[in-house]
This record gives C-alpha cells, structure tokens and sequence, in this order.
C-alpha cells in the first residue's frame, strides 16, 4: 500500500498569493497521481489527473508537477474561491489511497 | 450533464446492513468503471471499493475485512454497495464516483450518509 503524506496540513495565506501544496509517496506511484479540492459540504472536485493534466473546466492558475514519489500542487494567484481542502490520490497501486489534506485558509 | 445520486444511507445498529444505491445519467454507464469513497465526520477521504465496467473484478479497501460488495447493473446505469456486519467506524458520508483516466475520480455524488449506532 502506498501512503501519501501532504503537507503543510494547513497554510494561512491571502488572495493573490503563491501556494505549493506537496504530496509524497511511500513508494513510486509513476505518473499516476491526482489532485482534489474539496469545500464544506460539498464533493471533491478533480483538479489535476496524471500529475500535470487539468481537469475539463479547471483554471490555468493551478497546476500540477513532480514524479515518482514527490509531487506538487501549485496554485499560482490565489482566488478567494480557492480557499478550501486539497487532496492528493495515487491510482498506481491497490488499494487506492488519498492523502490526509492540506487546508489552504485565509489569512 | 453527469448526475450521480446516491441513496440508501441512514441510522443503522451495529451489526446491521444496507444496500447503498448509485443511479447515473449523463453518460454511458455501462462504459466506465465506478467507485465507492467515504469521509467519515470531520476527517479525510477513503477509498472503498472500485469495479470495472464489465464487473469482471472488484477491488476493495482491507479495511472492510469482506464486509462489503460492490455491484452494478448496467441495464438500470446503476451502481450499489452492499454492506453488513456495519461497525460505528463506517459511520461515513459515502459517494459514488465515476472512473476517468484509470482509477481517477472525475465526477461525484452528493453523498448519503451512513450512521452506524445504537
């Protein structure tokens, strides 16, 4: 089973700023790494699929980069709608595993 | 447009069962594996159970201990979860996800929640 740690587990930053969410694997999970954003009460949303690719509708502010077991979320000028949980999934390995998140919240 | 609505959670005594239904329109189900993810109360998400558009296989969490089975009926573009011997740990939102690029999650639920308690 592979485990995914993210951190920080949670980062205090303002509208406009610069965000690097990391997510490392316990063993390689090649390319096959996603990312999440989750608000209250709502589902997650897939960001990012296959470490770097958006998702149909995701804004070109968040991207996604790394390999092997070290990976990066990237948000590059914060929105206030961004502000929310984000998590990381590998689909390399079964079971399927998601990392604990990272809580981006205003500052 | 995808819609994914679950239904079939509640109040269930430890010990008990549920049959968790997911009913899929917007796309062709009977093309695309689906899964099954929870979040327990305040906490992060966890991966279930996946089955792969013919139902040729099924994978699950260890945790579940051969607790739970997933199932589809393309006919009806449903999937289910049926889960016995339910412990307070399964106390979880549980959303049914649909598969995209392998085992990603591209389109989700709105969540039924399952509260297992005396």
């Amino acid at each position: 089973e592979s485990v995914l740690t993210q951190s920080p587990a949670t980062l205090s930053l303002s509208p406009g700023e610069r965000v690097t969410l990391s997510c490392r694997a316990s063993q390689s999970v090649s390319s096959y790494l996603a990312w999440y954003q989750q608000k209250p009460g709502q589902a997650p949303r897939l960001l990012i699929y296959d470490v770097s690719n958006r998702a149909t509708g995701i804004p070109a502010r968040f991207s996604g980069s790394g390999s092997g077991t070290d990976f990066t979320l990237t948000i590059s000028s914060l929105e206030p709608e961004d502000f929310a949980l984000y998590y990381c999934q590998e689909s390399n390995n079964w079971p399927l595993t998601f990392g604990g998140g990272t809580r981006v919240e205003i500052k | 447009e995808v819609q994914l609505l679950e239904s079939g959670g509640g109040l269930v005594q430890p010990g008990g069962s549920l049959r968790l239904s997911c009913a899929a329109s917007g796309f062709t189900f009977s093309s695309y594996a689906m899964n099954w993810v929870r979040q327990a109360p305040g906490k992060g998400l966890e991966w279930v159970s996946s089955i792969p558009a013919s139902s040729d296989y099924t994978r699950y969490a260890a945790s579940l201990e051969g607790r739970f089975t997933i199932s589809r009926d393309n006919s009806k573009n449903t999937l289910y979860l049926q889960m016995n011997s339910l412990r307070a740990e399964d106390t979880a939102v549980y959303y049914c996800a649909k598969a995209f690029s392998g085992w990603f999650f591209d389109f989700w639920g709105q969540g039924t929640l399952v509260t297992v308690s005396s």
